[in-house]
């Protein structure tokens, strides 16, 4: 059973536009919602993480926003580059006393056009 | 400077081999955990480690086996009952439960 639904599966956006993936949960014991980039043949780094007391956090040009009603969280990449070219993984952690950790969303592979 | 290693980048075995993944860390996490990724997939959780002599099967843990006599390593075997071993392998570890896992860089096995 798939916890975390993560869309769109692949994106293709030109140099400087904004990119937008977005994920869904179901279960609401999670609390810790991270983001990982992946560059082909690397493990995926974190890239941003947001806990659903806030709405939005930024860094950089990145920004989690954060539905806790509709149990969306959602990445935008502004003013997006070619290097940001990957693959992005969302992610959600339940809160403590679960001993299974993270559950992944399925990957955005991320395109940006030159 | 502080990480997880895992080593080697590339490994190649031959059918019904048993192979063994490196995975150490020195970041003094207590959690670690190997994940398997195939192209274009996301990463499904293999077996992971909580402390030292324990540890626990993932989602996908048939053909799998780990150890973990020290916190800062924990291999992985992948034996010749893994039906599909060729995959790329991902070693992460977490400093306590609730908080986000730090990946290693990935040793990608072919199995022919």
């Amino acid at each position: 059973q798939q916890q975390v639904k993560q869309s769109p599966q692949s994106l293709i956006v030109q140099k400087g536009g904004i990119s937008i993936i977005n994920c869904a949960y179901e279960n609401t014991a999670f609390d810790y919602f991270p983001w990982y980039q992946q560059f082909p043949g690397k493990g995926p780094a974190l890239l941003i993480a947001i806990r659903p007391d806030v709405s939005e956090k930024k860094e950089g040009r990145f920004t989690i926003s954060f539905n806790k009603s509709a149990k969306q969280f959602s990445l935008h990449i502004m003013d997006s580059q070619p290097g940001d070219s990957a693959t992005y993984f969302c992610a959600a952690i339940p809160r403590e006393g679960s001993a299974r950790q993270l559950t992944f969303g399925s990957g955005t592979q991320l395109t940006v056009l030159p | 400077d502080g990480g997880i290693t895992q080593s080697p980048k590339y490994l190649f075995r031959k059918e019904g081999q048993n192979v063994t993944l490196s995975c150490e860390q020195n970041l003094n996490h207590d959690a670690m955990y190997w994940y398997r990724q195939d192209p274009g997939q996301g990463l499904r959780l293999i077996y992971y480690s909580q402390i030292v002599n324990d540890f626990q099967k993932g989602d996908i843990a048939e053909g799998y086996s780990v150890s973990r006599e020290k916190k800062e390593s924990f291999p992985l075997t992948v034996t010749s009952a893994q039906k599909n071993p060729t995959a790329f392998y991902l070693c992460a570890s977490t400093r306590d439960a609730g908080t986000e896992q730090y990946f290693g860089p990935g040793t990608r096995l072919t199995v022919t």
